[in-house]
């Protein structure tokens, strides 16, 4: 089955760093590729994803890129703020039509970041 | 609010007795998945069901676990004879999606069972 490994554990940085979360995949035909963030205590909310047909996405302060051949995604959050410190999980997932199963995601075991003021 | 809703939030229990959470996925959302989630690592899954179809079950799903969606739209998750093991967030997602496409998973604010 697919794994998927997430570095680092933890980051700290100051405000207005960038920060960069990087994750590795197994399953050479996954194609959906979430990332969560988790605030303590509270439900998991996407922030942004990309699929396997793109190598970029960006979403204001948020990007993530994708290098299918290496099988590796990273995702970047530029100009940090202190409300940006949570856990941030990777996941990968293999959508396709084979019996109707595979939606499952597999996700890396999250990084915590720390923003400090 | 419109988003997943899971109940209770919180479940206390002494091992050996059964309990039974519920998940209302975001209306018309015809998947949805159960998660486990111990702390300090990532969401696990359990099952998986589209409209009142369970599709697939990991490993992780013992016989003491048995989840239902009677009519493709709230979904149960019922633990029978609970361990300590069992100890953990219980998330639910949902998603909608048309014949083979990837979709993206809402996930709900989660049940924490402790087991005593």
């Amino acid at each position: 089955g697919e794994n998927v490994e997430q570095h680092p554990s933890t980051l700290s940085v100051q405000e207005g760093d960038s920060a960069v979360i990087k994750c590795t995949y197994s399953d050479s035909a996954s194609n959906y590729f979430p990332w969560y963030k988790q605030e303590l205590g509270k439900r998991p909310q996407l922030i942004i994803d990309i699929r396997s047909n793109v190598g970029e996405k960006k979403d204001q302060r948020i990007a993530v890129t994708l290098n299918k051949t290496a099988k590796h995604f990273s995702l970047h959050i530029t100009e940090t703020q202190p409300e940006d410190s949570a856990v941030y999980f990777c996941a990968a997932l293999r959508g396709d039509n084979s019996g109707g199963s595979n939606y499952k995601l597999t996700f890396g075991k999250g990084t915590l970041l720390t923003v400090n003021p | 609010d419109t988003g997943v809703s899971q109940d209770p939030r919180h479940k206390i229990t002494k091992r050996g007795q059964n309990v039974t959470f519920r998940c209302d996925p975001i209306s018309e959302h015809n998947r949805l998945y159960w998660y486990r989630q111990t702390l300090g690592q990532g969401p696990e899954f359990l099952t998986y069901f589209q409209n009142e179809a369970q599709l697939e079950k990991s490993r992780l799903l013992s016989d003491r676990f048995s989840a239902e969606r009677p009519k493709g739209s709230f979904s149960t998750l019922e633990i029978q004879r609970t361990e300590q093991g069992d100890s953990a967030m219980y998330l639910c997602a949902s998603s909608f999606s048309t014949s083979g496409a990837t979709d993206t998973q809402y996930f709900g604010p989660g049940t924490r069972l402790t087991v005593l």
